[in-house]
């Protein structure tokens, strides 16, 4: 199965900052996912990101806050704009793998301050 | 994509069979019956899935009603490392939108 690097693991931000997620995949994927999951939830999906166009946002989510970049096949970013308490979660990315569903990366634990 | 239904939480004796439940009553003809799980603080992982036969991997069974209004994740000797919360999901095929629910807590007891 595809193979996803997540960086980084973890961080403590303070309120008003911005954070960048980086993810990497090991073989080139079409598209990219990026969920959260707010603590004590369960995942939300956030967008999906494909290369070459503007990623598409799921209602409640809003490109200024979460600006996508996907500049190739293997490589996507998620930015956490203006951050408060309220973003703290783990963000994840996904990616579909033919014979595994799909694959997630370890997550970004997020804790805002 | 099919509202999925699963209990909160279960128990489980290690080494026993860890039976999970999931209510899919409105998935449709091409919509596969995925299950993940996800150990705390990790990404959740692939388990199986399937359309309308029943399912076997090195991981686990997958166990589909005729009617395909629900299934059953079976872990046939569950251990320690099972413990994690488990999620039953719907997907049309061709599509890629997963909607997690709030899945199954499950505890195997040493």
């Amino acid at each position: 199965s595809a193979v996803i690097s997540q960086k980084p693991s973890r961080d403590i931000c303070q309120r008003g900052t911005s954070l960048t997620i980086q993810c990497q995949v090991d073989s080139q994927v079409t598209m990219m996912f990026w969920y959260r999951q707010q603590p004590g939830q369960s995942l939300t999906l956030i967008a999906t990101a494909n290369q070459g166009s503007e990623a598409t946002y799921e209602s409640g989510f809003v490109i200024d806050k979460f600006p996508i970049s996907r500049p190739n096949l293997t490589f996507s970013t998620l930015t956490v704009s203006n951050m408060s308490p309220e973003d703290s979660s783990i963000y994840l990315c996904s990616v579909e793998d033919r014979d595994y569903g799909y694959t997630f990366g370890s997550g970004t634990r997020l804790t805002v301050v | 994509d099919a509202k999925t239904t699963q209990p909160t939480s279960m128990d489980c004796a290690e080494g026993r069979a860890a039976n999970l439940p999931c209510n899919h009553s409105t998935i449709s003809g091409n919509e596969y019956v995925y299950w993940y799980r996800q150990i705390h603080s990790q990404g959740p992982q692939y388990i199986i899935h399937g359309l309308k036969n029943n399912e076997t991997n090195e991981m686990a069974s997958l166990i589909i009603t005729e009617d395909r209004k629900s299934s059953t994740l079976i872990l046939p000797h569950a251990t320690l490392r099972d413990t994690a919360v488990y999620y039953c999901i719907g997907l049309v095929s061709g599509t890629y939108k997963y909607i997690f629910g709030t899945g199954t807590r499950l505890k195997v007891l040493a």
